[in-house]
């Protein structure tokens, strides 16, 4: 069991160029989320998918794009990377929405020049 | 504005003592609580949730108090180990949907065990 996973683990892009991560589990969730944390913040949620064929924002989803693929896979998308968005991004997945712990991957770290 | 607030950037506790990890928030709507523990370069794994219809949770050397009335939760570890230093992460939810999905995390306290 690998859980969640997420793939490239660090990316160096330069301004304007795009690209996409990729996050997978195997614990059959329904719901997967990504986040970006920023240091000496707490986590915060970029976009989230409460089931396989849905997708919403969250509190931070402007200059990003997700596609939630089938139950298992779920990536987001940088159409044109900015500075801003240099950061540390984060893929979990819960059983449902709301009310159920969420579990993490190891991250990818992007930075954008 | 932060619905979810650690004040204590760090703390440092001898091994062997008591760790207390503090957490406030304001949106009266959250009803379920977790704490995430984060070492550097990986993901917040899991530690330990606690519902808003209960006031205490334990598991194991961790217990998460919750305080509805002051909107305020801590976790204690007895005895803390010199494996617990590490970035301790609160977070919040609400159940009823309304809003995005997902968690609230806090800004995080970094716990440092001495030897």
């Amino acid at each position: 069991n690998a859980g969640v996973t997420q793939t490239p683990k660090f990316q160096v892009l330069k301004t304007g160029q795009s690209m996409t991560l990729q996050c997978a589990q195997d614990m059959n969730h329904n719901s997967m989320y990504w986040y970006r944390q920023d240091p000496g913040m707490g986590l915060r949620l970029i976009y989230y998918s409460a089931s396989e064929g849905t997708t919403d924002k969250g509190e931070v989803p402007n200059g990003y794009n997700v596609s939630r693929l089938n139950k298992r896979e779920f990536s987001l998308r940088l159409e044109s990377a900015a500075p801003s968005q240099t950061s540390v991004y984060f893929c979990a997945s819960s059983v449902s929405r709301s009310r159920e712990t969420q579990y993490f991957g190891p991250g990818t770290r992007l930075l954008v020049l | 504005d932060q619905q979810v607030k650690q004040n204590s950037p760090s703390l440092s506790v001898q091994e062997g003592r008591i760790s207390i990890l503090n957490c406030d928030y304001t949106n009266s709507m959250f009803d379920y609580f977790l704490w995430y523990k984060k070492y550097p370069a990986e993901g917040p794994t899991f530690l330990i949730s606690i519902s808003s219809i209960k006031d205490k949770n334990e598991d194991g050397r961790f217990t998460v108090f919750l305080n509805k009335s002051a909107k305020h939760l801590s976790l204690h570890i007895v005895p803390s180990q010199p494996g617990d230093s590490a970035v301790y992460f609160c977070a919040a939810s609400s159940g009823s949907g309304g809003g995005a999905d997902g968690l609230t995390f806090g800004k995080g306290t970094h716990l440092i065990i001495q030897p």
